[in-house]
């Protein structure tokens, strides 16, 4: 069995930029969830996605968006890339509707803006 | 809007010692997930407690629910060096998990 795997593990951008960030579910999961991780701080909940569709948003604006396909892999796609978006971003995958499953979390995309 | 306290921000204590990490949340909610991380890591997944009452252990570890306080406890039993990490709560409620800002404990010999 697979863990959750995320692409790449760092970025390096510039103010104004787009980027894509890849996560690979852990098998047989097909809800997946990202966080933003600034700092010193706890994860942020960005969106969730469950069959492809998205099952609930935090406060980000809607230059964060997300895609998950058919095999529950997913992206997070951030426009307009501004210098507070420097964090870690996480994927997390679970099963629906196993209500004693947690989250499983990948290593994480270090996203640097400057 | 769902709030997570946890409390204490930072926990300094000698090996051998307990303790007790605490997570206030507002409202209620669907789980509560207790969650670790080293440095420069990502999270590892502790414990998910579900319904009031629910208690789980493991090693050290034991996490307790209180649904009708809206507080879980983390309790640190004869703490050893490698429980030295960040700990977090996070609450879960209609698919959007909201985090507290984490307890650092670091576990002095």
């Amino acid at each position: 069995e697979t863990g959750v795997t995320q692409s790449p593990t760092h970025l390096i951008k510039t103010r104004g930029q787009q980027v894509t960030l890849r996560c690979s579910s852990q098998s047989g999961h097909n809800t997946v969830s990202w966080y933003q991780q600034a700092l010193g701080q706890g994860p942020q909940f960005i969106f969730q996605y469950y069959r492809e569709e998205e099952n609930g948003r935090g406060n980000f604006p809607p230059r964060f968006s997300g895609l998950q396909f058919p095999n529950y892999s997913s992206e997070l796609n951030v426009n307009a890339l501004e210098l507070d978006d420097s964090a870690l971003y996480l994927c997390a995958s679970s099963p629906r509707w196993g209500l004693q499953e947690t989250q499983y979390f990948g290593p994480g995309t270090r996203l640097l803006v400057l | 809007e769902l709030k997570v306290e946890q409390n204490p921000l930072f926990l300094s204590m000698q090996e051998g010692k307990n303790y007790t990490i605490y997570c206030n949340y507002s409202t209620t909610s669907d789980r509560l997930y207790w969650y670790r991380q080293d440095p420069g890591k990502s999270l590892e997944s502790l414990f998910v407690l579900l319904s009031n009452g629910a208690v789980k252990q493991e090693g050290r570890l034991m996490a307790s629910l209180d649904t009708k306080a809206r507080l879980s406890t983390l309790h640190i039993t004869a703490a050893v060096h490698d429980l030295s990490a960040t700990y977090f709560c996070a609450v879960e409620l209609a698919g959007k998990s909201t985090f507290g800002d984490g307890t650092t404990l670091t576990v002095k010999p």
